[in-house]
């Protein structure tokens, strides 16, 4: 059974740092592109980052290029946000999406729960 | 960037009844990369349609997709219990620029 479990939301000042984790189990972490997918409370899913398999391709949306940065560890099956200066328009749920593997290009497959971050002082 | 406008933003409905919803995009989608996700109250999106209109592994033959171009379509044949809850489309051909549209919600009437 594919299982990705999110994990570090909280609350952060303006202007902090936090780093979320996703770990995944029930399949070949190491074959699939990975995203974050957010979601600020009341609102629509906003696509926030992407990486290929190998890391070699990286991509991020224009709200948080520049501040974010996202990586992962194949030997350990999970996925990273790191999150600088963050923003009160930062505050959501944050999903760690698979992108399916047989499409390119592709949509996401299995989502995981998700994790909050509050950014307020 | 492709702008994805859903609509109703609220449908509200009885069970058994069809629903129909609506995502009209700004620019031509290639190759029909469409697909649709429903979201729970407190749960993460769930995939129900690729490729505007293949269901995912284990979605309910009522739940159905069509549309090409600009203009695509959910259908729920005869709406469950279950069913009540937010629909969001998303294109993926102008990926990595994913985008989504608003969201629908199916409310029971």
């Amino acid at each position: 059974e594919v299982q990705l479990v999110e994990s570090g939301g909280g609350l952060v000042k303006p202007g902090g740092s936090l780093r979320l984790s996703c770990a995944a189990s029930g399949f070949t972490f190491s074959s699939y592109s990975m995203n974050w997918v957010r979601q600020a409370p009341g609102k629509g899913l906003e696509w926030v980052s992407s990486i290929s398999s190998s890391s070699s391709y990286i991509y991020y949306a224009d709200s948080v290029k520049g501040r974010f940065t996202i990586s992962r560890d194949n030997a350990k099956n999970s996925l990273y946000l790191q999150m600088n200066s963050l923003r009160a328009e930062d505050t959501a749920v944050y999903y760690c999406a698979r992108a399916n593997i047989a499409a390119r290009p592709s949509y996401f497959d299995y989502w995981g729960q998700g994790t909050l971050v509050t950014v307020s002082s | 960037e492709i702008v994805l406008t859903q609509s109703p933003g609220t449908l509200s409905l009885s069970p058994g009844e069809r629903a129909t919803l609506s995502c009209r995009a700004s620019q031509s989608v290639s190759s029909s990369y469409l697909a649709w996700y429903q979201q729970k109250p407190g749960q993460a999106p769930r995939l129900l349609i690729y490729g505007a209109s293949s269901r995912a592994t284990g979605i309910p033959d009522r739940f159905s997709g069509s549309g090409s171009g600009t203009d695509f379509t959910l259908t729920i044949s005869r709406l469950e219990p279950e069913d009540f809850a937010v629909y969001y489309c998303q294109q993926y051909g102008s990926s990595p620029r994913w985008t989504f549209g608003q969201g629908t919600k199916v409310e029971i009437k």
